[in-house]
């Protein structure tokens, strides 16, 4: 069974552009998570969705961000415009169910802004 | 505050030793979830203890959970070089169906020596 992917690996944009990432959760997986890590600190949550449905985004930085999971499979986290501080770790998550769930992590996009 | 918090920051052991890392956090939980962190990569699940559960093992991993004192540790029995990672806790607190939004520590660094 194949495990969340994450594409890029890596990205490095100029302060200003735009940013797509993409996640594929773990097949039959209606839960997806984004969460980051920027400039060595803890790793956060940005949102959660089930399904097509933003179940909870408390966790969003700002309007600079936005998510998408159209037909509730892949999920995309669009950066426009990006920032200097935008710069870190994004890790996006899957589990089974909302609850208390595994949640099983992908390799990650690292993020570079200059 | 964060929620999280490891203890020791920073771990040395020989191959063959046990190697125990504590997780303290601040507010309630209902669900705790030990991560691994190879270097460069993606995030590892390891294991998910419920606050209604005291111990679990997985393998040589042996998890606990003190909801009075607010901790958990991790216990890694016979370590062997290829446990050399950081390991992080992240507490979640779902209840009323609200989103499990974990909430991550800062890890430990473990070194197993050969």
């Amino acid at each position: 069974e194949a495990g969340v992917t994450q594409f890029p690996s890596h990205s490095v944009i100029e302060k200003g552009q735009t940013v797509t990432l993409r996640c594929d959760p773990i097949s039959g997986h209606d839960n997806l998570y984004w969460y980051r890590r920027v400039m060595g600190k803890e790793i956060k949550f940005l949102l959660h969705f089930v399904k097509e449905s933003k179940q909870d985004e408390s966790g969003m930085p700002n309007n600079r961000f936005l998510a998408e999971r159209t037909g509730g499979t892949y999920s995309t986290l669009k950066v426009q415009p990006a920032e200097l501080e935008d710069s870190g770790v994004y890790f996006c998550a899957s589990s089974q169910g909302a609850g208390v769930y595994e949640q099983y992590f992908g390799p990650g996009t690292r993020l570079t802004v200059t | 505050s964060q929620q999280g918090e490891e203890d020791p920051q920073a771990l040395s052991i020989q191959e063959g030793e046990n190697a125990t890392m504590n997780c303290s956090y601040k507010t309630s939980i209902n669900n705790l979830q030990w991560y691994r962190q190879n270097s460069g990569r993606g995030l590892v699940h390891l294991i998910l203890i419920r606050s209604n559960e005291r111990e679990k093992h997985s393998g040589r991993l042996r998890v606990t959970l003190d909801t009075s004192k607010k901790s958990s540790s991790l216990l890694i029995t016979a370590s062997r070089a290829a446990d050399t990672a950081s390991y992080f806790c992240a507490t979640g607190k779902n209840y009323g169906g609200a989103t499990n939004k974990l909430i991550f520590g800062t890890g430990t660094l473990l070194a197993v020596q050969p």
